[in-house]
């Protein structure tokens, strides 16, 4: 039982490149989130999804794009990469509840040059 | 709106003496969810403890325990017989009923160090 996994672990981006971000979680979670984590601050939610084929946009959507098409995995992808978008990016998962657990990948550090 | 605030941006304690990590919340709704994580310098972030708001007993995790007053609002963390090991951030959050992405919101944390 691996968990939630997150590749890569650290990239460099240049300036308006493109990336995907991947997360696989094994424990057969309906909710999957992506967060933000910049120098200093607590972790600020980008995209969620309640189930494959449904996502939503978090407090911090712009430039980020998500898709989910299976329950185990939710890749996010970066288009036209920004300095902005430098930061680190955890995945989670959990069932539904507020009682529940949300588990968390070991996060992408990501720097955009 | 819900929020969290963690007034403490940098904690310190002597190993084996007890500490204090604040946190107050603010939301109207009357079923919610009180979390605290753990991260490291390794980066990974590690759940501790959890406490819901129809909880009669304050929550406890081995050395960890959750102060939790309703009536103020506040969730403060105490961890016992403080290690080495357990200098870290500390980020508390909070999950809402009336939010049905059942989203985490996070403070800004408090990073604690702990000296021999």
């Amino acid at each position: 039982n691996a968990g939630v996994t997150q590749t890569p672990k650290f990239r460099i981006l240049k300036i308006g490149q493109s990336m995907t971000l991947q997360c696989t979680q094994d424990m057969n979670h309906n909710y999957m989130y992506w967060y933000r984590q910049d120098p200093g601050m607590g972790l600020k939610l980008i995209y969620y999804s309640v189930g494959a084929g449904i996502t939503d946009k978090g407090e911090v959507p712009n430039g980020y794009n998500v898709s989910r098409s299976t329950t185990e995995d939710f890749p996010l992808r970066l288009e036209l990469a920004a300095p902005s978008q430098t930061s680190v990016y955890f995945c989670a998962s959990s069932e539904r509840g507020i009682q529940e657990t949300q588990y968390f990948g070991p996060g992408t550090r990501l720097l955009v040059l | 709106a819900q929020k969290i605030t963690q007034t403490q941006p940098g904690m310190f304690v002597q190993e084996k003496e007890a500490v204090t990590l604040d946190c107050t919340y603010d939301t109207s709704d009357p079923s919610y969810g009180l979390f605290w994580y753990k991260q490291p310098s390794s980066g990974e972030m590690i759940f501790l403890i959890y406490q819901g708001s129809y909880d009669q007993q304050n929550a406890t995790e081995g050395r960890y325990s959750l102060n939790f007053q309703k009536a103020r609002k506040s969730a403060n963390l105490v961890i016992s017989a403080s290690q080495l090991g357990d200098s870290a951030m500390y980020f508390c959050a909070m999950r809402s009923s009336l939010d049905n992405t059942d989203k985490l919101i996070f403070g800004t944390g408090t990073r604690l160090q702990v000296f021999p």
